[in-house]
């Protein structure tokens, strides 16, 4: 089976502060894709940044970034320069050899100005 | 770009009513669309897939005579809900990729919340 765990259900930080958000799966797949996607209180669905297992480079989208360790199955977030904006549920996701995506429990992060 | 739009936003209704929903992609087409539910303070939770001119797949769980799916056309899905009671109140959100493959990102609209009294 396979399955996304978020550690994390709640965080806030400081504004302008880093914070990273952890994503651990697990999956017998040699190649599949991950994603970031974080969700305001206006419960629009956006994505933030995108990973392909088989590349070894971590991600970067502007502020966000990525640490992706495949061995660990692991897939953090980092948001650098927090802004209040940044206030939202964040989930991962994964496509595991199939169309479908399989999310995470989330993590609610909160920006404190 | 891949925009999806999804109407209505919000609906209210009685127990025994059907209800539809609508899921678009407004500058793409899309083969597969996804239908969510969600519900407070937890993740989504895939309730099917559906393909444009063939019948929807359903994960376990979930009854298809109670949430109808139809994709008549590459840029519009519909999710109806059929004689929709008060443990159907949710919030359900559509999804589209813009290019098939495992790679694409889904595309979400902006959700429906559905309140039956």
């Amino acid at each position: 089976a396979q399955t996304v765990t978020q550690s994390q259900p709640e965080m806030s930080v400081q504004e302008a502060e880093t914070v990273t958000l952890s994503c651990t799966y697990d999956t017998s797949e040699s190649n599949y894709y991950l994603f970031w996607y974080k969700q305001p209180p206006s419960r629009q669905m956006i994505l933030v940044i995108r990973q392909e297992a088989y590349k070894q480079q971590n991600a970067t989208e502007n502020r966000f970034s990525v640490n992706f360790q495949k061995a660990a199955k692991s897939f953090s977030l980092k948001i650098s320069d927090s802004q209040l904006g940044d206030t939202a549920m964040y989930f991962c996701a994964f496509n595991f050899g199939n169309e479908k995506l399989t999310f995470g429990t989330g993590t609610r992060l909160t920006i404190i100005p | 770009g891949a925009v999806v739009s999804q109407h209505p936003s919000r609906v209210i209704c009685k127990s025994g009513t059907s209800v539809k929903i609508e899921c678009r992609s407004l500058d793409f087409q899309a083969t597969t669309m996804f239908w969510y539910r969600q519900f407070p303070k937890q993740s989504l939770m895939l309730m099917a897939t559906s393909n444009e001119g063939s019948k929807a797949t359903y994960e376990q769980g979930v009854e298809k005579d109670k949430f109808l799916i139809n994709h008549a056309s590459l840029t519009l899905s519909t999710l109806t809900v059929t004689s929709a009671h008060p443990e159907d109140s949710s919030f359900y959100i559509c999804s589209a990729r813009v290019e098939q493959g495992k790679n694409q990102p889904q595309h979400f609209g902006d959700g429906t919340r559905l309140s039956i009294l």
